[in-house]
């Protein structure tokens, strides 16, 4: 089956970075996009980005350039979120997500990581 | 601020029918299809409807989309006590280039 499985909870500290791997299993590692969602305490849901497994290639939202870092391993099956320069303002839930798309490519995210909570605090 | 806008709040008695609304713009709901994810407090998001109005495998046909225009709905009818959850409605932004997501609706079975 489907999984996407991310590392666990960080505490960093502001100015630090941190680096969230996401290890995909149970289907074509190349055959679709990862997505990484960010949700803040209470709030909603914000798209920070994407990688292409086949190729590498990456798209990020554009509040988020310059500061993200998005990467993958194909040997291993894992696409890695990297944030720098971190404030408060960053501590939420990250998500790493599958994007699919129907008959007519019309897309969607349909498998979701189960999280990972960042904090960042003096 | 979510690009997309939804009632922060709705609440329904168990068997009634309930409506969500989201609405957007010219750029993403009207061009674009619309999703909606289902979220359960301390869990990840799950798909609910996709492409506007299809339901992935396993979820009940007590849930439906729709869209008209600039705006989207999730209906739910037969309410149950286990749909008490937050409701999320998704869709790409053609002009940010980016997906895009209402700030969520947390609905309450009284």
């Amino acid at each position: 089956q489907v999984q996407l499985v991310q590392s666990g909870a960080e505490v960093k500290k502001p100015g630090a970075s941190v680096k969230i791997s996401c290890k995909a299993s149970g289907y074509p590692f190349y055959n679709y996009f990862i997505y990484w969602i960010r949700q803040a305490p209470g709030q909603g849901l914000e798209c920070m980005g994407r990688i292409n497994p086949s190729g590498g290639g990456t798209n990020f939202a554009q509040k988020f350039q310059g500061r993200v870092t998005m990467t993958r391993d194909t040997s291993t099956t894992t696409v890695y979120m990297e944030l720098s320069s971190l404030r408060s303002e960053d501590t939420a839930e990250y998500y790493c997500v599958r994007l699919a798309a129907d008959f007519w490519n019309r897309f969607y995210f349909d498998y979701w990581g189960q999280g990972t909570l960042v904090t960042v605090s003096s | 601020q979510s690009v997309l806008t939804q009632p922060p709040s709705a609440s329904g008695t168990p068997g009634q029918r309930v409506t969500i609304s989201c609405s957007g713009s010219s750029s993403n709901i009207e061009r674009n299809t619309v999703n909606w994810y289902q979220q359960f407090p301390g869990t990840a998001p799950k798909l609910l409807i996709y492409s506007t109005d299809q339901r992935p495998s396993g979820v009940p046909d007590r849930f439906s989309g729709s869209k008209s225009g600039t705006s989207a709905s999730l209906a739910i009818s037969g309410l149950q006590s286990e749909d008490e959850a937050v409701y999320f409605c998704a869709a790409w932004d053609d002009t940010l280039n980016l997906w895009i997501f209402g700030g969520g609706t947390m609905l309450a079975v009284l």
